[in-house]
């Protein structure tokens, strides 16, 4: 298997603030990582996908400008949500790739917005 | 894009019985469909995936089934457990590249 890890495991931040959202893979380097977002009792949706250098590639209806991606390295990936505002509330999971069929997820960061 | 739909949303076995759970894909050029199983505030756990030359996949009590003419496949889990009792969700992926996850299905195994 693999370690990724994500940082921190929870947050409360105020309506118009920004939190950043850290992604690591502990053992491995990850060619590609993924953002997902899952509001309660409710599937994962993929957000983003992101390459080491490169300029992440948004799904549909995501917004590129809310929700910063960096990938500065083979194994930290941040997500940084903007101007956060309680319907941003939610569990955010990355995934981490060694390479197709193989995606390891982190434990999840929770957002609560105030 | 992909759109994955599974069934039922939520479904409650006796220990011992059986359970499955089907999901459908839209895309046909989709060809690894992995299951996860995620309890309350963890991550998802990879349980059994299954490529699409291969029409049916088992690893003791859990087994997939793949129709790719029909875009469907299945997870069938024996002699359930109360410890199987979690969220599942399927996953749809062209290449195992980005997955497309289904609407999650919340199995209750009764004791």
């Amino acid at each position: 298997g693999a370690v990724v890890s994500q940082h921190p495991s929870w947050v409360i931040c105020k309506s118009g603030t920004s939190v950043k959202i850290e992604c690591r893979s502990l053992d491995f380097q990850a060619t590609t990582m993924f953002w997902y977002r899952q509001f309660p009792k409710q599937s994962l949706m993929l957000m983003a996908t992101s390459n080491e250098g490169s300029k992440a590639t948004y799904e549909q209806g995501v917004e590129k400008d809310k929700f910063l991606i960096n990938h500065a390295s083979l194994t930290l990936s941040t997500l940084t949500v903007t101007s956060a505002h309680p319907e941003d509330s939610s569990f955010y999971i990355c995934s981490e790739s060694k390479g197709p069929y193989e995606q390891y997820f982190g434990p999840g960061t929770r957002l609560t917005v105030t | 894009g992909e759109n994955v739909e599974q069934h039922p949303s939520t479904l409650s076995v006796q220990e011992g019985d059986s359970a499955v759970i089907k999901c459908t894909y839209s895309d046909s050029a989709s060809n690894y469909f992995p299951w996860y199983k995620q309890e309350l505030g963890k991550r998802p756990q990879l349980i059994i995936d299954i490529r699409s030359n291969v029409g049916e996949k088992k690893d003791q009590r859990i087994a997939v089934t793949l129709n790719k003419t029909a875009k469907h496949f299945s997870l069938h889990i024996t002699e359930t457990q109360p410890e199987d009792s979690a969220v599942y969700f399927c996953a749809a992926s062209i290449s195992g590249n980005q997955f497309y996850f289904g609407t999650g299905t919340s199995l209750t195994v009764i004791p």
